[in-house]
């Protein structure tokens, strides 16, 4: 059973906003940190975002600091990935993963293929 | 950070074993950040496979070990199944709250 329920994927030309979200499906989220993690066509894992279990603190790759922001509501269980400014190279299948004490990452959702074309 | 290193690619004949490296830095896996591995069946979204360096979440067979010595981390598949062609990432924590991946491995079953 899939522990998240997600939406959001889609095409948007170079330049434009798109928001992801997971929504939590038979997994605890208050207690919990989370990430997202994006996989570009034929390509490996890259780690994208990091948000804590109390989201006071949020954290971004480098590749996309200034331009994604991670969030999250718990009173939904849901968790976000705002991605403006977006480029051709942000083209991915973007998963997001539940974090276990900065230490591994399991819960993984299916995964929301953003494809960023003109 | 740049990404771990990982083979391309390894390949066994059923049965036989396989064992995949990962390789960091002092600034990551060398100083004694924590190691786990992920397989990814094609289509699929990854699954966790060891974490902290050598624990096996339940669920995995214990044909699937690791170890880390150093700067490089390991992945072993013994008695290796039609079922474990797939994608094999490590990953580690570094830098405080950064995530780094390997660049993945393919395994073949001969």
């Amino acid at each position: 059973q899939v522990p998240w329920v997600a939406s959001g994927g889609g095409v948007v030309q170079p330049g434009g906003s798109l928001r992801l979200s997971c929504t939590a499906s038979g997994l605890t989220f208050t207690s919990h940190g989370f990430h997202w993690v994006r996989q570009a066509p034929g390509k490996g894992l890259e780690w994208v975002a990091f948000i804590w279990s109390d989201g006071s603190r949020k954290f971004h790759a480098d590749s996309v600091e200034g331009r994604f922001t991670v969030s999250r509501d718990d009173s939904e269980g849901t968790l976000y990935l705002q991605m403006d400014s977006l480029r051709v190279e942000d083209t991915a299948l973007y998963y997001c993963t539940r974090d276990r004490g900065r230490v591994y990452l399991d819960a993984w959702g299916q995964g929301m293929l953003v494809t960023v074309s003109s | 950070h740049s990404a771990l290193t990982q083979p391309r690619s390894v390949s066994g004949s059923p049965g036989q074993s396989v064992t995949i490296s990962c390789t960091g830095t002092s600034s990551d896996i060398g100083v004694y950040k924590s190691v786990s591995w992920y397989q990814q069946h094609p289509g699929k979204a990854p699954n966790l496979m060891i974490h902290d360096d050598i624990q096996r979440p339940s669920g995995v067979p214990d044909r699937f070990s690791a170890s880390k010595s150093g700067n490089t981390a390991s992945l072993t598949i013994s008695g290796l199944q039609a079922d474990d062609e797939a994608d094999y990432y490590c990953c580690s924590c570094v830098g405080g709250y950064s995530w780094v991946f390997g660049g993945g491995t393919k395994v073949t079953v001969l």
